[in-house]
């Protein structure tokens, strides 16, 4: 139980393209899902909190027109990243937490982005 | 603001030796206690959840947890080299709030 999936795995795009990513629970409805991006050797950087239905709440220095994130339903959290830059380059993780048993996140595969 | 600090490591022990990682919080409301693991170049990976004062065991892995001293421990015993990764303890603040707290995450090398 408590699986999390990611798609595209990993992606190279050219500067200036948009680049999406889906986050999906597969096995519970996920109330509240997470992003977060990881530089090497780095620990993990919370970029946003989306709950379904709502409007996702940004954390501070994260653009939120550069990052465009959708919780359209129980099960799906989109990331697009818009007019991506080299500096994008980054591996970008979802979670996901079902609100109604416990506290955990779950975490998808993860999404590595190279922006050329 | 409230910070998660680990001890970075690299903590290394022999196989078959008992790993322990160490986790202090700073919020002492705080309510519940993750600890994940991630290999290189891979996602988190939850591996222990602790809401209680004491002792929590599953399989090789027990967790600690002092609130009192606001202390959060991971013990894995008989480490085996698939072991090695690094460990990160995570802190929700409160549980009405969403945002976990994450530490830098300690890194493991178990050497055979």
């Amino acid at each position: 139980g408590a699986v999390v999936s990611q798609h595209p795995s990993r992606v190279i795009c050219k500067s200036g393209t948009s680049v999406k990513i889906e986050c999906r629970s597969l096995d519970f409805q996920a109330t509240t899902m997470f992003w977060y991006r990881q530089f090497p050797k780095k620990s993990l950087m919370l970029m946003a909190t989306s709950n379904e239905g709502s409007k996702a709440t940004y954390e501070q220095g994260v653009e939120k027109d550069k990052f465009l994130i959708n919780h359209a339903s129980l099960t799906l959290s989109t990331l697009t990243v818009t007019s991506a830059h080299p500096e994008d380059s980054s591996f970008y993780i979802c979670s996901a937490r079902s609100g109604t048993s416990g506290y955990e996140q779950y975490f998808g595969p993860g999404t590595r982005l190279t922006v050329t | 603001q409230k910070e998660v600090e680990q001890n970075s490591g690299p903590l290394s022990v022999p196989e078959g030796a008992i790993a322990s990682l160490n986790c202090t919080y700073s919020d002492r409301g705080s309510q519940s206690f993750f600890w994940y693991r991630q290999y290189s170049g891979k996602s988190p990976e939850l591996i222990m959840s602790i809401y209680s004062n004491g002792d929590k065991e599953d399989g090789r892995f027990t967790a600690q947890l002092n609130k009192a001293s606001q202390y959060v421990s991971l013990l894995i015993r008989d480490s085996q080299p698939s072991d090695s990764a690094t460990y990160l303890c995570a802190v929700n603040p409160d549980n009405y709030g969403q945002n976990f707290v994450f530490g830098p995450g300690t890194r493991l090398s178990v050497l055979p």
